[in-house]
C-alpha cells in the first residue's frame, strides 16, 4: 500500500527566503506526482504534475523534481511571498490504482 | 468551463439526515473522483468513475454512501443516515484519463451536528 510522508508539518519562513518541501513514498511504481496548494477551507490549485520518465518541472517561482527510484520529490519556492502561504500537498498516482495517494501536507507561513 | 464545480459549497445537517452533494467536471474529462479531507489531514479517496461505471470504491466507503455518474456527466454523492463522524470536506476531482494531471473543485464542506 502506497504511503506519502510530508516534512515538515509546518513552516515559518521570512519574506523572501528559498525553501524547499519534502515528499516521500514508499512504492516507486508511480505514473505521475502532482503538487497543489490548498488555501483554508478551499479547495486543491494543482501547482505542477511530473510524470514518472520526467526529473522535474517548472512553473514561475515553482520547481519541483522527482527521483523515482529513492522515493522522493522536493518543491523548491524561490522568493517566497506573504501570497505563498497555503498548505502544500504532494500526490502520487500508482500504475497498480487510479486513485491519487495525498500526503498530510506541509503548512507554510511567510511572514512580512 | 472554468473548472470543477461542486454544490453546496456548505452544508449543516442534523445527524441522522440524508444528504446529496453534486459535482460537475471539467467538460471534457472521462473520469470523475471523489474524496474526503478532515481537517490537518490529506485528501482520503472515496471512488472514482470513468465516464458512467463506477470503477473503484475505497474501504472507507461505507454501504450508507453511494456515487452516481449518470449520462458520464455530473455526479452526485449521496450519505444517508449522516454521523458526526461523516463531518468532512468532500472534493471532486476531473481528468482526461488515468495518468494526465487532475483538477479539483472547491470541496463541499459537510458539518453533521
Amino acid at each position: 500500500k502506497q504511503e506519502v510522508t510530508q516534512i515538515p508539518a509546518a513552516l515559518s519562513v521570512p519574506e523572501g527566503e528559498n525553501l524547499v518541501l519534502n515528499c516521500s513514498f514508499t512504492d516507486s511504481a508511480i505514473y505521475n506526482l502532482q503538487w497543489f496548494r490548498q488555501d483554508p477551507g478551499k479547495g486543491l490549485t494543482s501547482l505542477l504534475l511530473i510524470q514518472s520518465s520526467q526529473r522535474e518541472q517548472t512553473s514561475g517561482r515553482l520547481n519541483a523534481s522527482l527521483d523515482k527510484s529513492s522515493g522522493r520529490s522536493t518543491l523548491y519556492i524561490a522568493a517566497s511571498q506573504p501570497g505563498d502561504s497555503a498548505t502544500y500537498l504532494c500526490a502520487v498516482r500508482n500504475n497498480a490504482g487510479n486513485m491519487l495517494t495525498f500526503g498530510g501536507g506541509t503548512r507554510l507561513m511567510v511572514k512580512p | 468551463d472554468t473548472g470543477v464545480s461542486q454544490d453546496p459549497r456548505h452544508k449543516i445537517t442534523k445527524r441522522g439526515q440524508n444528504v446529496t452533494f453534486r459535482c460537475d467536471p471539467i467538460s471534457e474529462h472521462n473520469r470523475l473522483y471523489w474524496y474526503r479531507q478532515t481537517l490537518g489531514q490529506g485528501p482520503e479517496f472515496l471512488t472514482y468513475f470513468q465516464n458512467e461505471a463506477q470503477l473503484e470504491k475505497s474501504r472507507l466507503l461505507s454501504d450508507r454512501f453511494s456515487a452516481e455518474r449518470p449520462k458520464g456527466s455530473f455526479s452526485t454523492l449521496e450519505i444517508q443516515r449522516t454521523e458526526q463522524g461523516d463531518s468532512a470536506m468532500y472534493l471532486c476531482a476531473s481528468s482526461f484519463g488515468g495518468i494526465t494531471e487532475a483538477f479539483f473543485g472547491q470541496g463541499t464542506r459537510l458539518t453533521v451536528v
